[in-house]
């Protein structure tokens, strides 16, 4: 079967890092996707990884081993408005989203 | 145009009621997705639409029936609901459907049924 798990919640502060992780175990392998969901509206595309290794965006870095099938979502300088719940998601056989139940990121001041 | 629009933003309706939800995207995407998302859960996929045809229906209830007029417009038509649809409805688009291609949201429509 396939199986997605990342934490419930985590708490950081204004301008700090964060890294929010990912593991997936899933029956042949598309990439990995992150979204970002603020409360309320639609998600919003961060990356897709689908070889090994980090990939950096801004703020954002994605990062993937699949060996561990594992990813992380790394946020720096973290601003307020990084308040939101991330969600991981991989692709089955089908190319259809697998969702993970997402993560919701409070940023304190 | 990196857009995906949805009508309306809000509905309310009773469980007789018939209605429809609109979803249109101008990006050329031969895909077009429903999704329904409940309050802290992740999107759940409803219908998949592929070069205009049925590609996905993830066994939901026929009280929705999906429609595709052409490649920029996709509709759910809503009748006899239940209050337990009450719910985000989710339209997505992606350039073909396969590996590897973000899938683009639109706002929302959030469904109160009475």
């Amino acid at each position: 079967g396939q199986n997605i798990d990342q934490p419930t919640e985590m708490t950081a502060t204004e301008g700090a890092i964060v890294q929010i992780n990912c593991t997936y175990q899933t029956s042949g392998f598309n990439g990995l996707f992150w979204y970002q969901q603020h409360a309320g509206e639609a998600p919003t595309f961060l990356s897709y990884n689908v070889l090994d290794g980090l990939e950096e965006k801004g703020r954002f870095s994605s990062f993937l081993s699949r060996s561990k099938g594992y990813s992380y979502l790394l946020l720096k300088e973290l601003q307020m408005k990084d308040s939101a719940s991330y969600l991981c998601a991989v692709p089955d056989s089908n190319y259809q989203l697998i969702w993970g139940a997402g993560t919701k990121l409070i940023i304190k001041p | 145009d990196t857009e995906v629009t949805q009508t309306p933003k809000h509905l309310v309706m009773g469980m007789t009621n018939k209605k429809s939800l609109k979803c249109e995207q101008h990006m050329g995407h031969r895909a077009m997705y429903w999704y329904k998302q409940k309050a802290k859960k992740p999107p759940e996929l409803m219908f998949v639409y592929s070069y205009e045809k049925l590609s996905i229906n993830e066994s939901v209830p026929s009280r929705f029936s999906p429609e595709c007029p052409n490649s920029s417009l996709l509709n759910l038509h809503l009748h006899a609901l239940q209050p337990e649809d009450s719910a985000l409805y989710l339209c997505a688009s992606s350039q073909d459907g396969t590996s590897g291609n973000e899938q683009f949201f639109g706002p929302g429509t959030r469904l109160t049924v009475l």
